[in-house]
């Protein structure tokens, strides 16, 4: 199965920085990879798709970029309901796994 | 849009079994997939499986491979997970999730706790 490895654990940032959050397969996913964001009680929900594709509704200060193995979540100006955590998945292989996640903090 | 309403929390003892229900209403076709994911206290997703509620097709999750068995019931836009001999690790919300954009998991069910407990 296709590991993906996110980093950090967790980020301490303030309102308004932008944070940076990356994600490394243990093999190429070429561009079929997800970000998801979940908050506290709170199912997930789809930020980016296809690596680099912002889903509806999501505000262009999330974008995407990497293919293949690494691959990038930056946040521009973080606002203060951007804290939570994010993860990454792929859907290039069976099973669809998901990276153990990155925690977005103040 | 999709929108999936999950059954309830359960408690059950370890070597039971629990069914979980998630049915879907609003912008579905016969086509649609979903997806059941787990998250135990504090910790991170974990992909279970998928199930295509078009023809039935299922991918498991290996190591669940033998417990776990997906089910539709395409005159209710029902999915059922089962998952037998529950041990305590097996403590989660289980949540069902239909995809959407590109085939990527789009429109999530509300979670059902599931717990398991001598």
């Amino acid at each position: 199965e296709i590991v993906l490895t996110q980093s950090p654990a967790t980020l301490s940032l303030s309102p308004g920085e932008r944070a940076t959050l990356s994600c490394r397969a243990s093999q190429s996913v070429r561009s079929y990879l997800a970000w998801y964001q979940q908050k506290p009680g709170q199912a997930p929900r789809l930020l980016i798709y296809d690596a680099s594709y912002r889903a509806t509704g999501i505000p262009a200060r999330f974008s995407g970029s990497g293919s293949e193995t690494d691959f990038t979540l930056t946040i521009n100006t973080l606002e203060p309901e951007d804290f939570a955590v994010y993860y990454c998945q792929q859907r290039s292989d069976w099973p669809r796994t998901f990276g153990q996640g990155t925690k977005l903090e103040i | 849009q999709v929108q999936l309403v999950q059954s309830g929390g359960e408690v059950k003892k370890p070597g039971a079994s629990v069914k979980v229900s998630c049915r879907a209403s609003g912008d579905t076709s016969s086509s649609y997939a979903i997806t059941w994911v787990r998250q135990a206290p504090g910790h991170g997703l974990e992909w279970l499986g998928w199930i295509s509620a078009e023809n039935g097709n299922t991918k498991y999750l290996q190591k669940l491979q033998d417990r776990v068995t997906m089910t539709t019931d395409t005159s209710t836009r029902t999915v059922y997970m089962e998952l037998r001999s529950l041990r305590s690790d097996d403590t989660a919300v289980y949540y069902c999730a239909a995809s959407g954009i590109k085939g990527y998991v789009t429109y999530w069910g509300q979670g059902t706790p599931v717990t398991v407990s001598s």
